[in-house]
Parts: structure tokens; C-alpha cells; sequence
């Protein structure tokens, strides 16, 4: 099983609000990250847990938060989000060992803030 | 620090033919790298990892080479498909433990 999966597919939110995405794998990956995609880009990197700790934060906005309650779970949470904050926010995993690396994306939450 | 760029940035086919990707990269001392497929509003699709050590993986009608020196990789696609299209884009894991650099994606338009 390489799936991760990531819900809810689709949320909307106004700028007051407080939503959180969640994100899950089953693969034994030690390593979950998130990411944040606009159109027509790359995926920037905002988070990554590393054996439930976080290891990089790339300096992303106190809005966006993380949380990493086991191995296999991962959410973000967010508050108080700007309009420029909508985009596809895309959930990784991968098991962090010296002989594969290899990463596998869920299929994403489409956020829309108004 | 690692800067990973890909050419064409767009490219439209016709149905059948092989074509190349190719994939660059400023620092030759690279841990892998990992070659992605990406629908419109959709997660990324893991197609190939190579191994720094490795010169090439196949799987299925894709073909990824690597030469590190030169700082390039190539996804080679044989006999493309209308359903091959998508954003192809690579990422470079500069060492073990440090996250993957993504390149911005060549968009793919195989047409039948």
C-alpha cells in the first residue's frame, strides 16, 4: 500500500475562520511533510516531521500550524488565513532510509480563502 | 545551494512518438533524485527514484537516466500516449536526511 490520503478533498474558508487538513499514511514512513502548490508551481515545502518531530520549519506564517500526533497522522491547522493563502496543500510521506527515499503525495486539499 | 531547472517548460506531441525530458541541476553532489507525474488540481505521482550510484531505472515505457557529473537527468517516454498527459517535474535530494529540491516541470500535451 503506497497510499496517503488527505482530507477533505475541497474546503472553504473566510478569513476568520479556523479550519484544520489532515493527513494519513499506513507505509511506516518515518517522515511526513506538507506543502504548499499555487498554479502553475512547483511545490514549496512549509513542514516536516521527521520521527514526530519537527524538523524544518520554513519559516511559514504563525497561521499555519502543524501537529504530528503519531507516525501515521499529520494536520494542519489554520487560522486566520489572507486570501493569498488559497491553494492546493499537498501531504507527503517517505521513509527517510539511506537506501530509499522515496516520496508519496496524497492527492491534496484544495483551499480557497475569501 | 541547489537550483534545479527543466526544459522544455511545455511540449505537445503527437500521439506514438518517443520524447525526452530533461532535468538540470547546479550541484553535482546529489544524494537521488525522483521523477514525478502531475494531473491538473491533483496530488504528484511518483514514477522513478534514482540512486545517486545508479546510472538509470526503468519502469513499464519510462526510462530515467542520471549522470551526475554533467548535473542532468533525462525521463525518457517511448511511445507516448494521449493519457501520458500531464506536468512531469524532478526533484533532487542534495544529501541523505535533506528534503528534495523540485524543479518547475515540463507540461506534457500528448495529442491523439
Amino acid at each position: 500500500d503506497t497510499e496517503v490520503t488527505q482530507t477533505p478533498k475541497h474546503l472553504v474558508m473566510g478569513m476568520t475562520n479556523k479550519k484544520s487538513l489532515k493527513c494519513e499514511q499506513h507505509m511506516g514512513h518515518r517522515a511526513m511533510y506538507w506543502y504548499k502548490q499555487k498554479a502553475k508551481k512547483p511545490p514549496e515545502l512549509m513542514f516536516v516531521y521527521s520521527y514526530e518531530k519537527l524538523s524544518i520549519n520554513e519559516s511559514v506564517p504563525s497561521r499555519f500550524s502543524p501537529e504530528c500526533p503519531n507516525s501515521s497522522l499529520l494536520n494542519l491547522h489554520l487560522h486566520a488565513l489572507q486570501p493569498e493563502d488559497s491553494a492546493l496543500y499537498l501531504c507527503a510521506s517517505s521513509s527517510r532510509d539511506r537506501e530509499n527515499n522515496e516520496q508519496f503525495f496524497g492527492p491534496g486539499t484544495r483551499l480557497t480563502v475569501l | 545551494k541547489q537550483e534545479v531547472t527543466q526544459i522544455p517548460a511545455a511540449l505537445s506531441v503527437p500521439e506514438g512518438e518517443n520524447l525526452v525530458l530533461n532535468c538540470s541541476f547546479t550541484d553535482s553532489a546529489i544524494y537521488n533524485l525522483q521523477w514525478f507525474r502531475q494531473d491538473p488540481g491533483k496530488g504528484l505521482t511518483s514514477l522513478l527514484l534514482i540512486q545517486s550510484s545508479q546510472r538509470e531505472q526503468t519502469s513499464g515505457r519510462l526510462n530515467a537516466s542520471l549522470d551526475k557529473s554533467s548535473g542532468r537527468s533525462t525521463l525518457y517516454i517511448a511511445a507516448s500516449q494521449p493519457g501520458d498527459s500531464a506536468t512531469y517535474l524532478c526533484a533532487v535530494a542534495p544529501t541523505y536526511g535533506q528534503n528534495f529540491v523540485f524543479g518547475p516541470g515540463t507540461r506534457l500535451s500528448v495529442l491523439p
